[in-house]
This record gives C-alpha cells, structure tokens and sequence, in this order.
C-alpha cells in the first residue's frame, strides 16, 4: 500500500520553512526521502531505520515515528535549489520493496 | 566515473511491438530496480533484482519482463501485452537491499506509443 504525502503541493518564499509529512498503514523497518526535478531522476536525501539510524545528508533532517508509522522532512531556510517533487518511500518488513508516495510538489519563489 | 546508464533517452512503440531498455551500472551493486512513472506521479516497482540471475515481480509487473545475466546489466523489455505502455522509465540501484541503502538512479528512458 502506497504511503499518504502531505501537503500534495506548498509554495514557500525563499528564507522560509516547510514540513513535509509521510503516512504509512503497515509497520515499517525504514523510510526514504527522494527529490526529483522536473524531467529529471529522483536524488536521494536520506533513509530513516526502524531504532534510530539516520543516513543522509547533513543538511537535510527528518524524523520517524515507529509507533505512528509517520515520518517527516524538515526544510528550513528554503533556497531556490529546493524547488522539486519530494518523495518519499517505505520498506516493510519481510520484503525488499521500496513503495513511494505520490510526492509533494515544493515550489521556492524569491 | 560511477554511475547508471540508460538507453535510450527517447522511444517509440509500435503497436504489437516489444521493446528492450537497456540499463548499465558501473557501481559494482548487487541489487537493481525498474520503475514506472507517468505524469504528475509517484514511482512504480515493475520489477527488482538482488542477485544475479535471479529477480521478483514488483507492484505493476504484468505487461513487463526482466532478465538479470550480468551483474552490471538489468534490461526490461516492454511487451505487447502491456496495453498503456507510455510513460517515463527509471532503473535504480543499491549496494544490498531497498531496506537501508539508497538506490542511485539513470536519466531514464521515455516510453511512447507511435
């Protein structure tokens, strides 16, 4: 089952914070974070683990709620180079599958 | 330097008509992916490989098949059978398994109907 993204689209004005949500219906050993550009393959930003484990980039946090199966990005001092389609994607346990979300359209404007 | 190659960047389909992507890594990883996304969406699984000469089905497999021979390679072909072919194609991969690694991705190849 595909996780739930919210909000589907922001508009943010550069300096700006933004909070981008993820929301599964299963138990989950990990969660991905993706952004795409338009016309472009999806980057990755960072994997959250079932204990803690974070693995990504420094400028990038996000947090995961093993009990509510949520998890969240945080983006804060937004530049322009943000603006893209974040995804992210869930790994449950027992398979190797990674499922995505159907993304959340970021859009920086000076 | 490392990375995925896909090709080709742009195709056409005829109906009735398979059609092979290719997609190359030089990143040494064991495991590959083929997605599917059409405008405006997410990323669907077709098909995922963790090993050599072996590979399972993913969300929306039907239509699609794969074959991994090489380590580096993990072409998927677009049959016939799959009615509503056009849409844009990524191949991924990652060092071990999509549980805690991250999956690097190719330019991928845009699939159309003639």
């Amino acid at each position: 089952q595909q996780p739930v993204q919210s909000p589907q689209a922001v508009i943010l004005r550069e300096g700006e914070d933004a909070v981008i949500n993820c929301s599964s219906s299963k138990a989950l050993y990990s969660v991905h974070w993706y952004r795409q550009k338009h016309g472009e393959a999806p980057v990755f930003l960072m994997i959250l683990l079932k204990g803690g484990e974070q693995k990504g980039h420094e400028k990038i946090s996000a947090s995961f709620n093993e009990k509510k199966q949520q998890s969240s990005l945080y983006l804060t001092a937004s530049q322009l180079s943000y603006s893209g389609t974040y995804f992210c994607g869930q790994v449950n346990f027992g398979n190797e599958k990674l499922t995505f979300g159907t993304g959340t359209r970021l859009t920086i404007i000076p | 330097d490392g990375g995925i190659t896909q090709s080709p960047k742009y195709l056409f389909r005829k109906e009735g008509q398979n059609v092979t992507l290719s997609c190359e890594q030089n990143l040494n990883h064991d495991a590959m992916y083929w997605y599917r996304q059409d405008p405006g969406q997410g990323l669907r699984l077709i098909y995922y490989s963790q090993i050599v000469n072996d590979f399972q089905k993913g969300d929306i497999a039907e239509g699609y098949s794969v074959s991994r021979e090489k380590k580096e390679s993990f072409p998927l072909t677009v049959t016939s059978a799959q009615k509503n072919p056009t849409a844009f194609y990524l191949c991924a991969s990652s060092m071990e398994g999509a549980r805690n690694q991250p999956q690097h991705f190719g330019d991928g190849t845009r699939l159309s109907i003639l």
